[in-house]
């Protein structure tokens, strides 16, 4: 099944919190886990990416943590800001193609 | 640097007119793709081109072509548009990264067909 659930749908979140963005797959061939960040009006950017390989990826305020056994990754946004407020994709590769499948997106707001 | 251009960023089309998207981009990247945003639904992969003069299907192939003309240029072309292809396209470049390609998104077209 090549599916990435993604949760929560909506996040609402305080300026300084933390937010947390959820994503599950079944598909093991699976090779490579990228967050995507999408303003308005705008198209999705890179914003930080994790092998399976690796349990945890830090990039400032952004923070993958991986977990193979349980075929789950989560975004973490610490101190976060109202400039955080976008959407919110996670995708995974599948490997030996040029494939992506993204999941459904969360829509962040942060509020000052 | 412009990155990933796509014309037009808006159009309205009756059911059965057709049109088509352009794209080009200027990073000198082998690989290109075009994805559809539908509420709830995430990207899909409509076509990709792994370099000039290839294409290959994705997900959701049905009801369009494309056109690889060039290094730098990927069209869409909608030959007989239903209300179904209402949504906002999206064409991406990518380059070989850690892992993986890294997708580079242009700033999509929303498309309304009546």
């Amino acid at each position: 099944q090549q599916q990435v659930k993604q949760s929560p749908q909506s996040l609402i979140v305080q300026k300084g919190g933390i937010s947390i963005i959820n994503c599950a797959y079944e598909n093991t061939a699976f090779d490579y886990f990228p967050w995507y960040q999408q303003f308005p009006g705008k198209g999705p950017a890179l914003l930080i990416a994790i092998r399976p390989d690796v349990s945890e990826k830090k990039e400032g305020r952004f923070t993958i943590s991986f977990n193979k056994s349980a075929k789950q990754f989560s975004l973490h946004i610490m101190d976060s800001q109202p400039g955080d407020s976008a959407t919110y994709f996670c995708a995974a590769h599948i490997s030996g193609t040029y494939k992506y499948i993204f999941g459904t997106g969360t829509r962040l707001k942060v509020l000052a | 640097n412009a990155g990933v251009t796509q014309t037009p960023k808006f159009q309205v089309l009756k059911t059965g007119q057709s049109m088509t998207l352009q794209c080009a981009q200027d990073m000198n990247h082998n690989s290109m793709y075009w994805y559809r945003q539908d509420p709830g639904m995430g990207l899909r992969l409509i076509y990709y081109s792994a370099s000039e003069g290839t294409t290959d299907k994705g997900e959701v192939p049905n009801g369009y072509n494309v056109s690889r003309l060039n290094k730098r240029e990927f069209s869409l072309r909608l030959e007989s548009a239903a209300p179904s292809q209402t949504s906002v396209y999206f064409c991406a470049s990518s380059e070989p990264g850690e892992g993986s390609e890294k997708l580079f998104f242009g700033s999509g077209t929303q498309l309304s067909v009546l």
